[in-house]
């Protein structure tokens, strides 16, 4: 089945500068690969996601890159603000008989400094 | 207001007892899963459905038991059997046919005793 590694598990940065979250992916059929936040208590919400026939997708602050061929895929968010601060994770979505299935990253937890 | 619901928020049990959780959604999605998620861990898929009266075993399925009797509820079922039940529960949803994003639940947070 698919195995998604997901680093660091944490991360601390100052307010303004940007953090960068690493995945990779060990089943090639796998062709959608969406990012989640978590905040205390809460459950995730999805903030960008990449289809397998893109290579870069941006949305304001956030940009996700994808190489299928290494296949791992990376989250970047730019200008980091306090409100920023969560637990991130990434995902792989795999088409399969059985049904399909996201299998998730052990997650980041990303501070944000003032 | 679209969207999926977990009760309760938590949920206390003592070891041995069987414990119900509910997830209803009105998002009219086809698919529904449950996932378990511990201190500082990812989350892990216990059982999933496509559809009304079928459902697959996930990772981590043992001590568990769901049912899909109507569309729009898919309750999960934490059996004795579950060595670790102790443990936050998500439950979500999506769309079917095409790779679409998981809506989550807020999460049910069980407590076993």
């Amino acid at each position: 089945g698919e195995n998604v590694e997901q680093h660091p598990s944490t991360l601390s940065v100052q307010e303004g500068d940007s953090a960068v979250i690493k995945c990779t992916y060990s089943d090639s059929a796998s062709n959608y690969f969406p990012w989640y936040k978590q905040e205390l208590g809460k459950g995730p919400q999805l903030i960008i996601d990449i289809r397998s026939n893109v290579g870069e997708k941006k949305d304001q602050r956030i940009a996700v890159t994808l190489n299928k061929t290494a296949k791992h895929f990376s989250l970047h968010i730019t200008e980091t603000q306090p409100e920023d601060s969560a637990v991130y994770f990434c995902a792989a979505w795999t088409s399969g008989a059985a049904g399909n299935k996201l299998t998730f990253g052990g997650g980041t937890r990303v501070l944000v400094k003032p | 207001d679209g969207g999926i619901t977990q009760s309760p928020k938590y949920l206390f049990r003592k070891e041995g007892q069987n414990v119900t959780l509910s997830c209803e959604q009105n998002l009219n999605h086809d698919a529904m899963y449950w996932y378990r998620q511990d201190p500082g861990q990812g989350l892990r898929l216990i059982y999933y459905s496509q559809i009304v009266n079928d459902f697959q075993k996930g990772d981590i399925a043992e001590g568990y038991s769901v049912s899909r009797e109507k569309k729009e509820s898919f309750p999960l079922t934490v059996t004795s059997a579950q060595k670790n039940p102790t443990a936050f529960y998500l439950c979500a949803s999506t769309d079917i046919g095409v790779s679409s994003p998981l809506h989550f639940g807020n999460g049910t947070r069980l407590t076993v005793t």
